[in-house]
């Protein structure tokens, strides 16, 4: 079974501070998906990444996939309050599965 | 506008109500979902269709009944709930089932009294 851990599980920071958050596993995935979930909503996909080692940039998140597809890292410059929501982490291999999510709350 | 929507947004019902949740997908996708996200739990898979024929039922309870007549819609029939299945119940969408990227409706908050 495909499992994916997120660290931490809860984050509160400034405005204005830097951030990274982390999706780890033991099992390689073809792809890794980020989502942010603001309260009440359904999760909205950020970003898709495919190969390891890649990187990518949505304005001031950098999502990084790891070189050996187990793992993946987002990273949030200059935090804003609308950045707060539940960040999740989703894993595509043998199935689509979810990690437990990092509750970032951004304070002005 | 999302791809995927659901009615109602919001929905109170008491324990021997019938009520349905409805999800509607705009993306030509093949696969839909039924996930529940109960406050400060992870992500829970109740249920995935794939060209219409159900594929996973992950040992949800029979009061939980869902309903896919085509590839673009898909029901949750719900009766006799406990007021623990008080959550938000998120449809989904994706090409296929099991490996492609899955696309989130706005969810549907059903509070049990």
């Amino acid at each position: 079974t495909q499992l994916l851990e997120q660290s931490p599980q809860f984050l509160s920071i400034q405005e204005g501070e830097n951030l990274t958050v982390y999706c780890n596993s033991s099992s390689v995935f073809s792809s890794l998906q980020w989502y942010r979930q603001e309260p009440g909503e359904g999760p909205v996909l950020l970003v898709t990444v495919v190969t390891g080692g890649e990187v990518k940039k949505l304005k001031r998140l950098t999502f990084q996939f790891g070189d050996a597809r187990k793992d993946s890292s987002l990273h949030i410059t200059a935090a804003q309050p609308g950045d707060t929501g539940l960040y999740l982490c989703a894993g595509g291999g043998q199935n689509f599965v979810f990690g437990p999510g990092t509750r970032l709350s951004v304070l002005p | 506008e999302t791809g995927v929507t659901q009615t109602p947004r919001h929905l109170v019902m008491g324990m021997t109500n019938k009520k349905s949740l409805k999800c509607e997908q705009h993306l030509g996708h093949n696969a839909m979902y039924w996930y529940k996200q109960s406050a400060k739990k992870p992500l829970e898979l109740m249920f995935v269709y794939n060209f219409k024929e159900q594929t996973e039922n992950n040992s949800v309870p029979s009061r939980f009944s869902p309903e896919c007549p085509n590839s673009s819609h898909l029901f949750l029939h719900l009766h006799t709930l406990q007021p623990e299945d008080s959550a938000l119940y998120l449809c989904a969408s994706s090409q296929e089932w099991p490996r492609n990227t899955i696309y989130f409706g706005e969810g549907s908050w059903l509070t049990v009294v």
